[in-house]
């Protein structure tokens, strides 16, 4: 099943904060992050595998609920770097992911 | 190491044609997948291999598409015929096969052939 990635785009300048959510109406086996930026390929970033586990990578963190419905990214004090589109995978067994359709984020100076 | 390697990076090909996308994982992985990425429909599986072995085509969108791995070092993708609605960045992944159905590692892309069919 397709995890719903929301909000599909956002804008925020650098240093600032932002939070982009993934969910499903089922409980997730697992939740992978990664990131693409135009033209290139998507880089991972990390895995969440229990419920209420957060992690963080740089300045980049992400929160799995209990129920394991809902996992949020958290962008701390942006960087341009941090500019790219942002895709949630469910796990599904077996090494396979369904993806969501990302969220964009755009980071200006 | 030379992370994972795609060929064609581009590939324009007319309606009707045959298409043969290339991979090549990193060395060691031993599960591949293939990814299509359009606009519409976002990054898609297509098909992943486990140890050279197909474990889930479902994602094979029609029998106009095929995919082998003759070897742990090579995959391929193909389309024949190719028609307009292919058009898309293919993506090809390569990991190491998780210890158990439930745990995961990280899937390392390449750098995607982005096909146009006109």
């Amino acid at each position: 099943q397709q995890p719903v990635q929301s909000p599909q785009a956002v804008i925020l300048r650098e240093g600032e904060d932002a939070v982009i959510n993934c969910s499903s109406s089922k409980a997730l086996y697992s939740v992978h992050w990664y990131r693409q930026k135009h033209g290139e390929a998507p880089v991972f970033l990390m895995i969440l595998l229990k419920g209420g586990e957060q992690k963080g990578h740089e300045k980049i963190s992400a929160s799995f609920n209990e129920k394991k419905q809902q996992s949020s990214l958290y962008l701390t004090a942006s960087q341009l770097s941090y500019s790219g589109t942002y895709f949630c995978g469910s796990g599904r067994g077996n090494n396979r992911l369904a993806f969501g359709k990302g969220n964009q984020v755009v980071v200006i100076p | 190491d030379a992370g994972v390697i795609q060929s064609p990076r581009h590939e324009v090909t007319e309606m009707g044609q045959e298409v043969t996308l290339r991979c090549k994982p990193i060395s060691g992985h031993n599960s591949l997948f293939w990814y299509r990425q359009t606009m519409m429909r976002g990054l898609e599986l297509l098909i992943y291999f486990n140890n050279n072995v197909p474990i889930d085509d479902s994602g094979m969108p029609e029998d106009r598409f095929s995919a082998k791995m003759p070897n742990a070092s090579f995959s391929t993708l193909k389309i024949q015929p190719s028609e307009p609605r292919d058009s898309a960045v293919y993506f090809c992944a390569s990991s190491s096969l998780a210890g158990s159905l439930s745990s995961y590692n990280e899937q390392f892309f390449g750098p995607g052939t982005r096909l146009t069919v006109l």
